[in-house]
């Protein structure tokens, strides 16, 4: 069991502005920043979001996240066919000394 | 161009050993954490293990601490994974990611095309 939890999965219509959430603890959110992790169907992961709301050169600013207290949020807006994808987001854990993932949403684009 | 191409992966007997590897290229290598995160099919992702930009400090899951052992050659570029008493449950794709930042907590901003382990009798 992953110790960031999110929703199995999400789906939205193209154009839409969705919302993925990710739930943890004082011991990782709490006190840790929150990256998010894009990985297309058959592809490796790629970084999407770090430091809770940075976008890394080249991201569209229709993905934007947000952290407040021991829960994340990524967002994305203006949804298009090719953001269906599975989101994961991660943290360090103090308690486990560990990076973390959450146990990923997968995102449908209806 | 910053790549990572893992190499190693195969099919191995519950018990066996595997060794990975992982050449990197395209950034000073050696300046920066590495480790490695594992899918297992149709799963979400894990984290293995990491080690820091010298070396010196080094972290593992504890499904896989006591059996792998993650090492990296700064002159050569190159990231591994020894992984002894196989089991079953370590069936996964193997990506090698780059850290950016000196400690492996800081987040992965490059991760390779992975390498396949498959551990059955």
């Amino acid at each position: 069991q992953s110790v960031l939890t999110q929703p199995p999965s999400a789906s939205g219509t193209p154009g839409q502005r969705v919302t993925i959430s990710c739930s943890g603890s004082s011991s990782n959110i709490g006190s840790n920043t929150v990256h998010w992790y894009q990985q297309l169907p058959g592809t490796a992961p790629k970084l999407l979001i770090y430091s809770n709301d940075q976008r890394p050169s080249g991201v569209p600013d229709r993905f934007s996240g947000s952290k407040s207290g021991t829960s994340a949020s990524l967002a994305i807006s203006g949804l298009q066919s090719e953001d269906e994808a599975n989101y994961y987001c991660a943290a360090w854990d103090d308690t486990l000394s560990s990076p973390e993932f959450g146990g990923g949403t997968k995102l449908t684009v209806l | 161009e910053v790549k990572l191409v893992e190499s190693g992966g195969g099919v191995v007997r519950p018990g066996g050993s595997l060794r990975l590897s992982c050449a990197a290229s395209g950034f000073t290598f050696g300046d920066y954490a590495v480790g490695w995160v594992r899918q297992a099919p149709g799963k979400g992702l894990e984290w293995v293990c990491g080690i820091s930009w010298n070396g010196r400090t080094i972290g593992y899951a504890g499904p896989v601490k006591g059996r792998f052992s993650i090492s990296r050659d700064n002159a050569n570029n190159s990231l591994h994974l020894q992984m002894e008493s196989l089991r079953v449950e370590d069936t996964a794709l193997y990506y090698c990611a780059k850290v950016d930042g000196e400690l492996w907590g800081d987040e992965i901003d490059y991760w390779g095309q992975g390498t396949l382990v498959i551990v059955s009798s």
